[in-house]
């Protein structure tokens, strides 16, 4: 299994500013996931990030609104750039375990933009 | 990716058996039929995985049908603590370069005392 934290939790922000959230794995890990919850709804990826390339963004969400980066195969940040109520969500990362049949999720960081 | 579809919410008591049953009609011959289990404030956590007829751990049992067509998630003797959203998943996992998951919306089990 891998162990992963989030920082921060929690946080409670103003409109137009930036919030980057860490992530990190207490293992070296190939691929790590990024994912939002909102309010009383399910997980949707926004994007893959692999060590050494560019991530992977789906449908939805692009690189301006949600800068990557993966420093290190056990260390990522995701940045939610000029924010509105709407990105008001939980943010989580996730890891592959070693057999790729599971992945591990963080604890998440709950966000609040007023 | 297969879509699936599964009751929004689930009542049962303490010690009863609780079976969820997800449909996912258009899933592929690579897919895998995966579950997990997220608690209130916590990130999801992996609970099972099966590609077909039974599958069982400490945790839970999967059962699937030869068509693949559907799958049910058995937790025996559940407890308070199973109270949770339970989401089925099915996609292809590929030894590691790209699993990606695709959530719906989950089954929200209510344990009563």
């Amino acid at each position: 299994s891998a162990v992963i934290s989030q920082k921060p939790s929690r946080d409670i922000c103003q409109r137009g500013t930036s919030l980057t959230i860490q992530c990190q794995v207490d293992s070296q890990v190939t691929m790590m996931f990024w994912y939002r919850q909102q309010p009383g709804q399910s997980l949707t990826l926004i994007a893959t990030a692999n060590q050494g390339s560019e991530a992977t963004y789906e449908s939805g969400f692009v690189i301006d609104k949600f800068p990557i980066s993966r420093p290190n195969l056990t260390f990522s940040t995701l940045t939610v750039s000029n924010m509105s109520p709407e990105d008001s969500s939980i943010y989580l990362c996730s890891v592959e375990g070693l057999d790729s049949s599971e992945q591990f999720f963080g604890p998440g960081t709950r966000l609040t933009v007023l | 990716l297969a879509k699936t579809t599964q009751p929004i919410s689930m009542d049962s008591y303490e010690g009863q058996e609780v079976n969820i049953t997800c449909s996912h009609n258009n899933i592929a011959t690579n897919d895998y039929i995966t579950w997990y289990q997220q608690f209130p404030s916590q990130g999801p956590r992996f609970i099972i995985q099966g590609y077909k007829t039974k599958v069982t751990n400490e945790v839970a049992s999967l059962f699937i049908p030869a068509d693949r067509k559907s799958s049910t998630l058995s937790l025996p003797r559940v407890s308070l603590s199973d109270t949770a959203v339970y989401y089925c998943l099915v996609g292809f996992n590929s030894g590691g370069s790209n699993y990606k998951l695709t959530f719906g919306k989950g089954t929200l089990l209510t344990v009563n005392p």
